[in-house]
């Protein structure tokens, strides 16, 4: 079974500085996907940033971007220039090739503060 | 718009009564998700289902109920067996890996259920 942890509780950083949220994840799997979603008080869960685990560029999405260590089974999340609207639920999530189940971790709670 | 709507946003029932969650989605994707989220906890998944009239337990199925009658439905009914059935629930949806080399689920806005 694939395991995601997150351990990371709750982070803050300044409005405009860099943070950078940390997952590892356990799979004797070769071929997988990692993603980002963002949860913001709303609640509503947002995709951030997809990895595929047979590309070894790391994923770049405007502010957002990963670092994608396959063999350390690391995939962490930066933020450029965090904005307010930054603040939120963070989830770090796994699926195999052939496997539409993700498994999540269990979140990063963070606050932007102005 | 296309999109994932889930009604009610906020749902209330007495312990003992079932309930069902409703979730529709316009995005013509062959594959939908229940989860259930509770604090300090991720999402963890009920049922799934990849094409309509099959489904499939997910994580924590017990107490739970689906159907996929139509494309765009995958109602949730929370029965009076779950033990501990308050929670945040959410449903999404993916175009299904099989068709395409794609996994990114999208959700909708979730339903708040109390059980009391």
């Amino acid at each position: 079974a694939q395991t995601v942890t997150q351990s990371q509780p709750e982070m803050s950083v300044q409005e405009a500085e860099t943070v950078t949220l940390s997952c590892t994840y356990d799979t004797s799997e070769s071929n997988y996907y990692l993603f980002w979603y963002k949860q913001p008080p709303s609640r509503q869960m947002i995709l951030v940033i997809r990895q595929e685990a047979y590309k070894q560029q790391n994923a770049t999405e405007n502010r957002f971007s990963v670092n994608f260590q396959k063999a350390a089974k690391s995939f962490s999340l930066k933020i450029s220039d965090s904005q307010l609207g930054d603040t939120a639920m963070y989830f770090c999530a796994f699926t195999r090739v052939g496997n539409e189940k993700l498994t999540f971790g269990t979140g990063t709670r963070l606050t932007i503060i102005p | 718009d296309g999109g994932i709507t889930q009604s009610p946003k906020y749902l209330f029932r007495k312990e003992g009564q079932n309930v069902t969650l409703s979730c529709e989605q316009n995005l013509n994707h062959d594959a939908m998700y229940w989860y259930r989220q509770d604090p300090g906890q991720g999402l963890r998944l009920i049922y799934y289902s990849q094409i309509v009239n099959d489904f499939q337990k997910g994580d924590i199925a017990e107490g739970y109920s689906v159907s996929r009658e139509k494309k765009e439905s995958f109602p949730l009914t929370v029965t009076s067996a779950q033990k501990n059935p308050t929670a945040f629930y959410l449903c999404a949806s993916s175009i299904g890996w099989v068709e395409t080399d794609s996994y990114e689920q999208y959700f909708g806005p979730g339903t708040r259920l109390t059980v009391t």
